[in-house]
């Protein structure tokens, strides 16, 4: 079976310093791992994907992650945090059952911007 | 590229009414598409998936005859809470695969449904 663990349920930062929203999975076999935004009110955007082709995965706005099997891991990263970045943020592992790639949601970060 | 809409973005009913929320891949063909139910402050749980002309495979626990699923086309996808009721309020997001070989999602900007 497949999960993902968000370790983190609220993180606040000050506007340009940097961003870490930690997330560790369990796959039994090599997953396809995603992290998504989602502002208030709003659907979820995709911020980048990994699978397999590169273990640092660059995403949109700035945002990258790692893929570390050793540590089971795929934190994102963020460099230098602007107030827009202020949103609850998702780390998702897929899993295939019956043919059908689902969704394993971690429970959520909610990314704070102090300005 | 790969948007997803979703109508209406809000709706408020009466307890008892029936209410339908469209789901469309715009620049894509949508194998596949999903229905996801969001508590306040809570991650997304599935409620169903659907596949182009067949039959959505609801997750336990969800009413398949309270939640009605049609995936017409590749591209609409449509949810109906039957007789709804003030519980049912919550916000639907949809999303949409784009193939058998792909696994990423694209999620419409949800509807907020609020039920008196």
């Amino acid at each position: 079976a497949q999960s993902v663990t968000q370790l983190d349920s609220h993180v606040s930062v000050s506007e340009g310093t940097p961003v870490l929203l930690r997330c560790n999975y369990s796959s039994s076999y090599s997953p396809s791992l995603f992290w998504y935004v989602q502002h208030p009110n709003k659907g979820l955007q995709l911020l980048l994907k990994y699978t397999s082709a590169a273990t640092l995965v660059k995403g949109i706005n700035g945002f990258e992650a790692e893929f570390k099997k050793s540590e089971t891991s795929f934190h994102l990263t963020k460099p230098s945090a602007h107030m827009s970045d202020a949103a609850e943020y998702f780390c998702v592992v897929s899993g295939a059952t019956s043919g059908t790639y689902k969704y394993i949601f971690g429970t959520g970060t909610r990314l704070k911007v102090l300005a | 590229g790969a948007v997803v809409s979703q109508h209406p973005s809000r709706v408020i009913c009466k307890s008892g009414t029936s209410v339908k929320i469209e789901c469309r891949s715009l620049d894509f063909q949508a194998t596949t598409m999903f229905w996801y139910r969001q508590f306040p402050k809570q991650s997304l749980m599935l409620m169903a998936t659907s596949n182009e002309g067949s039959k959505a495979t609801y997750e336990q626990g969800v009413e398949k005859d309270k939640f009605l699923i049609n995936h017409a086309s590749l591209t609409l996808s449509t949810l109906t809470v039957t007789s709804a009721h003030p519980e049912d309020s919550s916000f639907y997001i949809c999303s949409a695969s784009a193939g058998l070989f792909t696994d990423t999602q694209y999620f419409g900007p949800g509807t907020r449904l609020t039920v008196l």
